[in-house]
């Protein structure tokens, strides 16, 4: 089954202790992408990799990274979490525009 | 960047009723898409419609690039279609703009 996969699905943690949400997908697509969503702001743009070793800041970059070592895989670190970051996060791949999403993992930060 | 407002911010109806959620965006794009995102959280891909219109069962998109808007239609309604859905507009260059989304009750 075509399919990206996040985890954790659910995460608690606390102020600076740093974490990686990684994402996986099976498609061979060369696009991915990661998103946050907050109340009231829909979807924002984190990090895309348009392919192997290219990454790209989105909208709301800051306190974030990301690596593209391999195609199927495409991770997201959070260096030193603070309580702003606090959200739900999406990974999502694609090809030639038709995206697929992850389920999503929701991020606590206290 | 480019924006996308979408409309009306909230919808309810009542089920059986039909309507039309629209999506506007400010500059050319090369993708464009609907999702829906129902009350688990779960992002589904509706369609994929930079261009042209598309259908599939009750539901079905507009999108006339060259103004800039694209429209999904909801027809007979049911309680499961309620959630959120979303217009997400993008370029080749890699980025992507989601709309604030249009919040959908269907009442039984």
């Amino acid at each position: 089954e075509a399919q990206v996969t996040q985890n954790p699905r659910y995460l608690i943690t606390v102020t600076g202790k740093k974490l990686t949400v990684t994402c996986s997908q099976n498609m061979n697509h060369e696009y991915m992408s990661w998103y946050r969503q907050d109340p009231g702001l829909g979807l924002r743009q984190i990090y895309y990799s348009m392919n192997v070793e290219v990454t790209d800041k989105g909208d709301v970059p800051e306190g974030y990274k990301v690596s593209r070592k391999e195609k199927r895989n495409f991770p997201l670190i959070l260096e030193s979490p603070s309580p702003n970051q606090t959200s739900l996060y999406f990974c999502a791949s694609s090809f030639g525009g038709d995206y697929t999403f992850g389920s999503g993992t929701r991020l606590t930060v206290v | 960047g480019i924006q996308v407002e979408q409309s009306p911010p909230d919808l309810i109806l009542q089920e059986g009723a039909n309507s039309t959620l629209r999506c506007n965006f400010s500059d050319s794009v090369n993708n464009l898409q609907w999702f829906h995102q129902n009350p688990w959280g779960q992002l589904i891909n509706l369609f994929y419609i930079p261009s042209g219109t598309k259908q599939n069962g009750r539901l079905s998109a507009t999108t006339v690039a060259t103004e800039r808007y694209s429209l999904l239609y909801i027809s007979s309604s049911q309680t499961t279609d309620s959630g959120v859905y979303f217009c997400a507009v993008g370029t080749n260059a890699g980025k992507s703009t989601f709309g604030d989304g249009t919040t959908l009750t269907v009442k039984p």
